[in-house]
């Protein structure tokens, strides 16, 4: 079983849905990442959260220590939004190195 | 806004030839990762430098994998001998670490190298 679990790996919506991507692990954390990879490869931090929830424009992350399990949403979704949205941990015992979920592909159709 | 920046973006080479990657960290940042990326495997860490000295390189096969900071400036990955199953992006990050695990920063990644080893 994969220390870092993502849901669901595939998702197709419509312009305007709102949206959401799962992440669980299984390990102790001191942060957990959110992190965008566009068609082209680049991949971006959205957040890096270990409590709570933050919010940047449409997109909002949410984490549940207690259950170990985040959330990240986006309202009001639109084609751009199309990505690759990867969880990832910073586990207790080794410091910043990151551990990956497999990553949700996001289509947003117009 | 500063960047993460790695050379070559891409990379097409024989199996058996060196290959050697390079990557800038933004200023400032004191730890540097280097990430491999495949459809099978999907992101794994190879190695991380922290004020440019080697913290953890186990997900790096010894035998033909190194990484070294020669500066704070420069962070390089060689492979040699290359081989097919090496091909994959090979991606930088660097970051502003302290020694408490509870400070971290994200990390701001490179665009990567896509290699190909035929």
């Amino acid at each position: 079983k994969n220390e870092v679990e993502q849901s669901p790996q595939n998702l197709t919506a419509q312009e305007g849905e709102f949206i959401t991507i799962n992440c669980s692990y299984s390990v102790g954390i001191s942060a957990l990442h959110w992190l965008q990879q566009h068609p082209g490869g680049g991949i971006v931090s959205l957040f890096m959260l270990s409590s709570g929830k933050k919010k940047h424009g449409r997109l909002i992350a949410t984490i549940n220590i207690q259950e170990k399990h985040s959330s990240l949403h986006i309202t009001a979704s639109h084609p751009r939004d199309s990505a690759v949205y990867i969880c990832a941990v910073s586990r207790e015992t080794s410091g910043s190195r990151l551990t990956f979920g497999e990553g949700t592909q996001l289509t947003v159709n117009p | 806004d500063a960047r993460v920046t790695q050379t070559p973006r891409h990379k097409v080479t024989e199996m058996g030839q060196e290959v050697t990657m390079r990557c800038q960290p933004i200023l400032g940042h004191n730890t540097v990762f280097w990430y491999r990326q495949t459809m099978m495997q999907g992101l794994e860490l190879l190695a991380y430098f922290r004020n440019r000295a080697p913290l953890d390189d186990s997900g790096m096969p010894k035998d033909r994998f190194s990484a070294e900071m020669p500066d704070a400036t420069l962070a390089t990955l060689k492979i040699q001998p290359s081989e097919p199953r090496d091909s994959a992006v090979y991606f930088c990050a660097s970051g502003l670490v302290y020694w408490a695990a509870f400070s971290n920063q994200p990390q701001h990644f490179g665009d990567g190298t896509r290699l190909s080893i035929l």
